[in-house]
Order: structure tokens, then C-alpha cells, then sequence
């Protein structure tokens, strides 16, 4: 079925440093979500996109609706253990349906 | 805080048994989807509904799934028969619908079939 790419798989660094993700595809988007997954339980979301372009920032998290529409990205600055988890980006198709699918998402380990 | 209520929160039967797994979405919401995650394939879409009418299951397998929503309070996930590879997280997710989705997650009812 239809996949969003999201690199990198996997990142193990240290507390302090700041992450990057990202997400592409080769079908245009209307909407990108990203969200956190903690171990035994669903996603939480983080930020919501809606416009290409569009920059948005939730505390140390920011994040950015690539002007293709075609692929996001996720920043996080001064990691801290907290950030340990697994990140997932989302798109929702355009039209009507509104049919989200997700990437493999991005497991993040933090070494204090 | 408003939440999605996923029962039961672990569930684990014998092969041939049938499962059935509910959801109560966020109240006010009108779409409601259906996840698997595992390892191997991450979080894959099996249904979603619109206002209680299923918009798509192309990603459920149709010979021994089922999804309904009864009502609006009350979505469910069955599988008939169950078998070892249907092993896995199935999460709900209810949003508010229209062009700029935001979907909120249950805790997710881990299946272990044996």
C-alpha cells in the first residue's frame, strides 16, 4: 500500500543535542501530523501542519510543511531523556476521504 | 480530559477463536479509524468511518475482519476466526473529520494469538 518514507530509522544521541527527522513521499498531502509514541501506549500527537510552507513550533519541537507538499520534517533542539520514544509522521490525503496513513517511524534513544 | 477508551487493553485467545476488540471515541467526533502496528509493518490503516458510515477497509483483510460502528459512542474491530499472525497492537483514533485531520489515539488492545 501507499507509504510515507521516514528517516532516519533510528538515532541514538546524546542529551543536549538536537534531532532531525523527516518524512517524504511521492503523493502531495494536505495535512502532515507528527506524533510521539511512548512504550504501551498510542501515538500523542505533537504538531499539525496545514499549509505548505508552514513552520510551526511546540515548545523545543518544531516543525515544518515542505513547500512540495510532499514532505515534512521534525526538529527537536537540547534533546533530553523525555524524547526517548518512537515518532511518527502522518498524512492525510487530499479530497474528501481524508484517508490518513503513517510513516515506520523514527525511534529516538537519549543517552543522559 | 477527553479521551478514546480502547477495551480490552490485552487480550490473548487461541487460534480459531473469535476476538473482538471496542472502541469509544472522543465524544463529538465523527471519524473513527482502525490501526494495526507491529514490527515488521508499523501502523497500518485497516478501516476508518465518517459519521458512523465506513468510508474505506481496503487495508482490512475481508474473509475474517469486520469493523462496525453501532452508534457514535461505540466503534468494533471482530475478527473471525482469529489466527497467530493477527498478533499485534490495534489501535482507535477518532477526529474531528473535514479537510484538516487531527486524529486522537487510544491506548491500544494488544492481541495475542496462540
Amino acid at each position: 500500500g501507499q507509504q510515507l518514507n521516514q528517516s532516519p530509522q533510528s538515532m541514538f544521541i546524546q542529551e543536549g543535542e538536537d534531532v532531525s527527522m523527516n518524512c517524504t513521499s511521492s503523493s502531495i498531502f494536505n495535512t502532515w501530523l507528527w506524533y510521539k509514541q511512548d512504550p504501551g501506549e498510542g501515538p500523542v500527537l505533537l504538531i499539525a501542519l496545514y499549509k505548505a510552507g508552514e513552520l510551526t513550533s511546540n515548545g523545543r519541537l518544531t516543525a515544518q510543511f515542505g513547500i512540495t507538499r510532499k514532505d515534512s520534517f521534525l526538529n527537536i533542539s537540547a534533546s533530553i531523556p523525555s524524547d526517548v520514544g518512537i515518532y511518527f509522521c502522518a498524512g492525510q490525503w487530499p479530497g474528501n476521504t481524508g484517508k490518513l496513513i503513517f510513516g515506520q517511524g523514527t525511534t529516538l534513544q537519549v543517552k543522559p | 480530559d477527553a479521551r478514546v477508551t480502547q477495551t480490552p487493553r490485552h487480550k490473548v485467545t487461541e487460534m480459531g477463536q473469535e476476538v473482538t476488540m471496542r472502541c469509544q471515541p472522543i465524544l463529538g467526533h465523527n471519524t473513527v479509524f482502525w490501526y494495526r502496528q507491529t514490527m515488521m509493518q508499523g501502523l497500518e490503516l485497516l478501516a476508518y468511518f465518517r459519521n458512523r458510515a465506513p468510508l474505506d477497509d481496503s487495508g482490512m483483510p475481508k474473509d475474517r475482519f469486520s469493523a462496525e460502528m453501532p452508534d457514535a459512542t461505540l466503534a468494533t474491530l471482530k475478527i473471525q476466526p482469529s489466527e497467530p499472525r493477527d498478533s499485534a497492537v490495534y489501535f482507535c483514533a477518532s477526529g474531528l473529520g473535514g479537510v484538516n485531520e487531527k486524529l486522537f489515539f487510544g491506548s491500544g488492545t494488544q492481541l495475542s494469538v496462540l
